[in-house]
């Protein structure tokens, strides 16, 4: 079954950029890959999700190398309210999806 | 369009006594599901319904029921509450739910359910 690894936390300032890599080794040849946000209190929002190379939006752009074992979410300019919990997901098997613990982005004045 | 709506949005519970959780989407999504999130955890898939008719377990359905009461609405029934569920309960719903994992989810504004 696919399963997702994450860092923890990170730590950034307003104005920069934001790269949150998720390693997941055994991703089935079918499944996207998809990244939520959730602030406190709140129900995860969905941000991006794609299947290979490189996704972009208004809001982030997600990268996939060609071997898929593991993405990267790149947020341009955070500023405060980027501050939230940023999860991976993987499908992983008919009983997925699972979040997993997610990382913790802290973004600082 | 209110999306997904949650009911109630705040509950507390003696341990073994009963409850529903009440979850209805109008974006006219054929998926729903259960989550729960414990404190300073991810969400944990508790029960999916894949189409009106259909439920299964999840990741933890253990001391838990479902019912897909119609497209719009699915619920959760806790029929002997444990201090072990105290949660925060998140319905979602999506067009569709296949093997990848296309179609994103639409989450409600969750339940905090303290068992005391």
């Amino acid at each position: 079954l696919a399963k997702t690894t994450q860092p923890i936390s990170m730590d950034s300032y307003e104005g920069q950029e934001v790269n949150i890599t998720c390693s997941h080794n055994n991703i089935a040849t079918n499944d996207y890959i998809t990244w939520y946000q959730q602030f406190p209190s709140q129900g995860p929002r969905f941000i991006i999700q794609g299947y290979k190379t490189k996704v972009t939006n208004e809001v982030a752009s997600l990268f996939i190398p060609a071997d898929r074992k593991s993405s990267t979410l790149s947020l341009p300019r955070v500023s405060l309210s980027d501050t939230a919990v940023y999860y991976c997901l993987v499908p992983a098997g008919r009983r997925a999806l699972t979040f997993g613990s997610g990382t913790r982005l802290q973004v600082q004045p | 369009n209110a999306g997904v709506t949650q009911t109630p949005k705040f509950q507390v519970l003696k341990t073994g006594q009963s409850m529903t959780l009440q979850c209805a989407q109008d974006m006219n999504h054929n998926s729903m599901y259960w989550y729960r999130q414990d404190p300073g955890m991810g969400l944990r898939l508790i029960y999916y319904s894949a189409s009106e008719g259909t439920t299964d377990k999840g990741e933890v359905p253990n001391g838990y029921n479902v019912s897909r009461l119609n497209k719009r609405e699915f619920s959760l029934r806790l029929e002997s509450a444990a201090p072990s569920q105290t949660s925060v309960y998140f319905c979602a719903s999506s067009p569709r739910r296949d093997s990848g994992g296309v179609y994103e989810q639409y989450f409600g504004p969750g339940t905090r359910l303290t068992v005391t």
